[in-house]
């Protein structure tokens, strides 16, 4: 089955920029879409196909896809982006919807 | 606004049954396809079922495959997910979310609340 590596663990400061990578095999064919959950809450959009924003997400949110790294950056950090982040793709071999283990971002 | 909104959830028996319900509104829900996701106690999020705007075609992952059927009634607003044959390791919140397609089925921005099944002797 296809898999999806994340970093189980992201920090960073108030005011700087988060990077959370996403990666898998033949991952430059796929587009990747990224889900914010904060604790006790259901998942959020933050992105989709790669780099596009939903109405109501910040700015601060932008990703990025190129060859078999995504990233997902939240400029500006603030306290409140403090969340799990997972990463998103469809494997079309299988038919199956894969997430990633999730990134655990903590803003100190 | 879009709403989804699962019920069905509660505390079962191995090896008993549960169907779960998502009923939508804000959209026109016979237009859309429809995932279940599903995320156990302090895990990550797991794909479970996706099923086409009509029903006609569905996908399951590997774990449930055989013992969970996604279904839908379109006339009604409202999606279906039956788990038979349920195991300790189906305890998990159970979410429905709207399906987009852009080179794939993924979730787009619309998902419920979740239901907790809950499976223990």
């Amino acid at each position: 089955s296809y898999v999806l590596t994340q970093p189980p663990s992201v920090s960073v400061a108030p005011g700087q920029t988060a990077r959370i990578s996403c990666g898998g095999n033949k991952f430059g064919s796929k587009t990747v879409h990224w889900l914010q959950q904060r604790p006790g809450q259901a998942p959020v959009l933050v992105v989709y196909d790669d780099s596009d924003r939903p109405s109501g997400i910040p700015e601060r949110f932008s990703g990025s896809h190129s060859g078999n790294t995504a990233t997902l950056t939240i400029s500006r950090v603030e306290a409140g982006d403090e969340a799990d982040y997972y990463c998103q793709v469809w494997d079309s071999s299988s038919d199956h919807l894969v997430f990633g283990g999730g990134t655990k971002l903590t803003v100190l | 606004q879009v709403q989804l909104v699962e019920s069905g959830g509660g505390v079962v028996q191995p090896g008993r049954s549960l169907r779960l319900s998502c009923e939508v509104s804000g959209f026109t829900f016979g237009s859309y396809g429809m995932h279940w996701v599903r995320q156990a106690p302090g895990k990550g999020l797991e794909w479970v079922a996706v099923t086409w705007y009509d029903g006609s075609d569905t996908y399951y992952a590997d774990s449930v495959k055989g013992r969970f059927t996604i279904s839908r009634d379109n006339p009604k607003n409202t999606l279906y997910l039956q788990m038979n044959s349920l195991r300790v390791e189906d305890t998990a919140v159970y979410y429905c979310a709207r399906a987009r397609y852009s080179n794939g089925w993924h979730t787009d921005d619309s998902w419920g609340q979740g239901t907790l099944v809950t499976v223990s002797s």
